[in-house]
């Protein structure tokens, strides 16, 4: 089956650094995205990786480990801005969009 | 223009209604996509079309009918819809679906209500 596991909520201070971890089991694999979406609001593209390693983007930057299945978003210098959710989705070998159930992220002052 | 526009934002129908959701792209996108999503979920694929084509339908019940007149526009029609067919519907686009598939570029939505 196809599976994307990302935790389900993550809280965070303003100006720090967090790590939101995402593993996919897909029927193939094109590649994998990070969205973030804002309550009530479309997701927006944050970062795209296929290769292995590190996409650096500013504030925000992605890891993909193909062989592990495994991959972060890392977002630094924390802004209240960026509460939201941020959903990680794996293009299947149909190019369909997998998506994981999204991870609340809460930054306190 | 990295823009898909959809319209309207919020709808409210009853369930004997019929009303459209449209959605437009001018990006030369040939994929357009209809999601929906309820809240604290994930999106939801509900249907893909492909130059113009409907390529994908994922098992969606026939009181939503989608449409693409050409390829900058894609409407979902909407005929006796229950109240759990509540959410926000999202429209998207990407270059291709196939080698040269981009990120997937997405509408704000329509908030829909059904009473």
């Amino acid at each position: 089956g196809q599976n994307i596991d990302q935790p389900t909520e993550m809280t965070a201070t303003e100006g720090a650094i967090v790590q939101i971890n995402c593993t996919y089991q897909t029927s193939g694999f094109n590649g994998l995205f990070w969205y973030q979406q804002h309550a009530g609001e479309a997701p927006t593209f944050l970062s795209y990786n296929v290769l292995d390693g590190l996409e650096e983007k500013g504030r925000f930057s992605s890891f993909l480990s193909r062989s592990k299945g495994y991959s972060y978003l890392l977002l630094k210098e924390l802004q209240m801005k960026d509460s939201a959710s941020y959903l990680c989705a794996s293009l299947d070998s149909n190019y369909q969009l997998i998506w994981g159930a999204g991870t609340k992220l809460i930054i306190k002052p | 223009d990295t823009e898909v526009t959809q319209t309207p934002k919020h709808l409210v129908m009853g369930m004997t209604n019929k009303k459209s959701l449209k959605c437009e792209q001018h990006m030369g996108h040939r994929a357009m996509y209809w999601y929906k999503q309820k809240a604290k979920k994930p999106p939801e694929l509900m249907f893909v079309y492909s130059y113009e084509k409907l390529s994908i339908n994922e098992s969606v019940p026939s009181r939503f009918s989608p449409e693409c007149p050409n390829s900058s526009l894609l409407n979902l029609h909407l005929h006796a819809l229950q109240p759990e067919d509540s959410a926000l519907y999202l429209c998207a686009s990407s270059q291709d679906m196939g080698g040269s598939y981009t990120e997937a570029f997405f509408g704000q939505g329509t908030r829909l209500t059904v009473v």
